[in-house]
């Protein structure tokens, strides 16, 4: 199946750092790639939707001057979080969709990026 | 407005069967998903169905809609201390769109 990864998978930075994450579909294309984020015991919450070639969607509350998104390519979106603070520490996974169409528009998930700011 | 559903937890006997529910509430919704998540680690998808059926069976993983009351269920039968992980209902509205999450049923199974 199709496989997305994603890097690193966990990371501690000082607060005041950014931090890039990368998430890369290994073989296959995605114009589109979702970062989403979880807190402990909590669900998945999507943050913004990234779109080869062009700004990324931001969901309402995210800032996006904080969180900076870019999918310069179709197979790489990165998630930089810039000065990172404590509240920050949390779980980010990407999720990339399949370009080539399949029939359930299936959504591959990356293992996720552990993050904790200091 | 959009809105997925689930019980936090559910503790079942290994070899018994587990049933986790979830409900949803956007009507248009296209395609209902069930992932696993292992402490730690990422989403694995288990199954998935498109809204025009009713069930899906796979292995020991059956999957029930019914569309009229917005409800899914995810039976697993013959559980294992194996399938201790939390499971998240998941739906996607349109092509393209992200998927809306439950906030995942904890499924212990004690032996």
């Amino acid at each position: 199946g199709a496989v997305v990864s994603q890097h690193p998978s966990r990371v501690i930075c000082k607060s005041g750092t950014s931090v890039k994450i990368e998430c890369r579909s290994l073989d296959f294309q995605a114009t589109t790639m979702f970062w989403y984020r979880q807190f402990p015991k909590q669900s998945l919450m999507l943050m913004a939707t990234s779109n080869e070639g062009s700004k990324a969607t931001y969901e309402q509350g995210v800032e996006k001057d904080k969180f900076l998104i870019n999918h310069a390519s179709l197979t790489l979106s990165t998630l930089t979080v810039t000065s990172a603070h404590p509240e920050d520490s949390s779980f980010y996974i990407c999720s990339a969709r399949d370009s080539g169409g399949t029939v359930q528009d299936e959504q591959y998930f990356g293992p996720g990026t552990r993050l904790t700011v200091t | 407005g959009e809105d997925v559903e689930q019980s936090l937890f559910l503790s079942v006997r290994e070899g018994d069967s587990s049933v986790i529910n979830c409900t949803y509430t956007d009507s248009s919704s296209t395609y209902l998903y069930w992932y696993k998540q292992e402490p730690g680690a990422g989403l694995q998808l288990l199954t998935y169905i498109f809204s025009n059926m009713d069930m899906k069976q796979d292995q020991r993983l059956t999957v029930l809609l019914n569309k009229k009351d917005k409800h899914l269920s995810l039976r697993i039968a013959d559980t294992q201390t194996g399938d201790s992980a939390i499971y998240f209902c998941a739906e996607k509205v349109g092509a393209g769109t992200a998927l809306i999450f439950g906030k995942g049923t904890t499924l212990s199974v004690s032996s």
